[in-house]
């Protein structure tokens, strides 16, 4: 079975310092990859996502991801952090066309005004 | 896009006493649907899955039950709670391989 791995469980910064969040997946296969954001009180909603094509992908509120498919990788970027950013960041992975996405542990940033 | 209905936000039961928690979907039709557990640190543990009314797949053994009635209406359910059973519960919907929408979830404490 597939696994997912994000090495940062909490992370502090200040705004304007640059993010990156770490994300490993096992699956040898073709994978559709995904970030997750909980910000706090809402629903866990879609940040970006990764199915083919360009590895580099943009999604909301200036995030991005780049997918380098052999360090089974998928790390999320952010040049400039708010302190709206303030939220759990989850990656998840659905391996081989499955449906069922296996997620990270999570990551809490904190962003310090 | 879908919206999930899930209901109550937060719950108190004692040890013993049953549970339903209950999710709707709206927006969509045949949408496959999920029961998670959020633990802190722990990230989401997927529990149940359905692609279809009345076809439930258990991830891990435990407490719980989930059942699918009506195609876009998901139900979880314990006879007896254990504390162990306490946490957050996601509700969780989607077409195919594409993204989930989450429901707002449920804080279950058992004492």
């Amino acid at each position: 079975a597939q696994s997912v791995s994000q090495h940062n469980h909490h992370v502090i910064l200040s705004e304007a310092a640059s993010l990156e969040l770490g994300c490993n997946y096992s699956y040898g296969g073709t994978v559709n990859l995904f970030w997750y954001v909980q910000y706090p009180g809402q629903h866990l909603q879609l940040l970006l996502k990764y199915f083919s094509g360009d590895p580099l992908v943009k999604g909301i509120k200036g995030f991005e991801a780049e997918f380098i498919k052999s360090k089974f990788s998928f790390n999320l970027r952010k040049p400039s952090v708010q302190w709206s950013d303030t939220a759990e960041y989850f990656c998840a992975v659905n391996a081989g066309g499955s449906y069922i996405p296996t997620f990270g542990r999570g990551t809490s940033l904190i962003v310090h005004p | 896009s879908q919206t999930i209905h899930q209901w109550p936000a937060t719950l108190v039961q004692p040890v013993g006493s049953p549970l339903s928690l209950e999710c709707t979907v709206e927006g969509t039709s045949n949408p496959n649907l999920y029961w998670y557990r959020q633990a802190a640190g722990r990230g989401l543990q997927l529990l149940f899955y359905s692609v279809g009314i009345g076809q439930i797949s258990s991830e891990v053994p435990q407490n719980l039950s989930a059942s699918r009635p009506q195609d876009r209406q998901f139900i979880l359910s314990s006879k007896k709670l254990l504390l162990s059973d306490s946490g957050f519960y996601l509700c969780a919907s989607s077409t195919g391989v594409e993204k989930l929408f989450f429901g707002s979830g449920t804080q279950l404490s058992v004492l």
